[in-house]
């Protein structure tokens, strides 16, 4: 069965204060795994897709990573705006089974300024 | 480019009562699949709807079901609410089943 393992469960930062996320995974095939915003009260966020081992993508303050077994979001310099929950989700190669989005229960980030 | 809409925002619903909740997907968006998220369970994946075919279904009794029109509007129905039934119902829309999902804000839906 898919599964996605998120940790810390919460993180509580300083703003400025740089950190990581992570997301380890078990799935039939990878076909991607997908990194997600969500602030109270709101969908999700769509941030990255990441697809094959080695890949890595940034978007302003955030990096994403990506090995065979886990993946990494980076924070760098975050900021008060940056507090949400980070979530992260595989999908599995289609004809596989696995072909649904599988989530992790996510990270709560906490910035203070 | 509008955003996924769904409709109502919110509800409250007896137990017992049956509800259907509507989701507008992103415009030339075929894709459409349906997510329930609680505290304790996290995000689970309900089902997924491509040019009016279920592709994939989740772990959800048969009281959980849904449809697409060919406009690629999607609707889901939970019929014989229970308390446990009390989420937030996520729909979520993509060009197809390759590509990345784009979420609306959500039904919350509250069961008494």
């Amino acid at each position: 069965e898919d599964q996605v393992t998120q940790s810390p469960e919460a993180l509580r930062l300083q703003e400025g204060e740089s950190s990581s996320l992570n997301c380890s995974y078990t799935v039939s095939g990878l076909r991607g795994l997908f990194w997600y915003r969500q602030d109270p009260g709101k969908g999700p966020e769509f941030l990255f897709t990441l697809y094959s081992a080695g890949e890595e993508k940034e978007k302003e303050r955030l990096k994403a990573t990506l090995t065979k077994k886990e993946s990494f979001l980076h924070i760098t310099a975050p900021k008060p705006e940056d507090s949400a929950t980070y979530l992260c989700a595989v999908q599995g190669a289609f004809g596989s089974g696995s072909e649904k989005l599988v989530f992790g229960k996510g990270t709560k980030l906490t910035v203070n300024p | 480019k509008a955003g996924v809409t769904q409709t109502p925002r919110y509800l409250i619903k007896t137990r017992g009562q049956q509800v259907t909740l509507s989701c507008s997907p992103i415009s030339g968006h075929r894709s459409v699949s349906w997510y329930q998220q609680t505290p304790g369970q996290g995000l689970q994946f309900l089902f997924e709807y491509f040019s009016e075919t279920q592709r994939n279904k989740g772990n959800f009794p048969g009281r959980f079901s849904g449809r697409q029109f060919s406009n690629s509007r999607s609707e889901m129905n939970v019929s014989t609410l229970e308390l446990g039934d009390s989420a937030l119902y996520l729909c979520a829309s993509s060009k197809s089943p390759n590509y990345e999902q784009y979420f609306g804000p959500g039904t919350r839906l509250t069961v008494t």
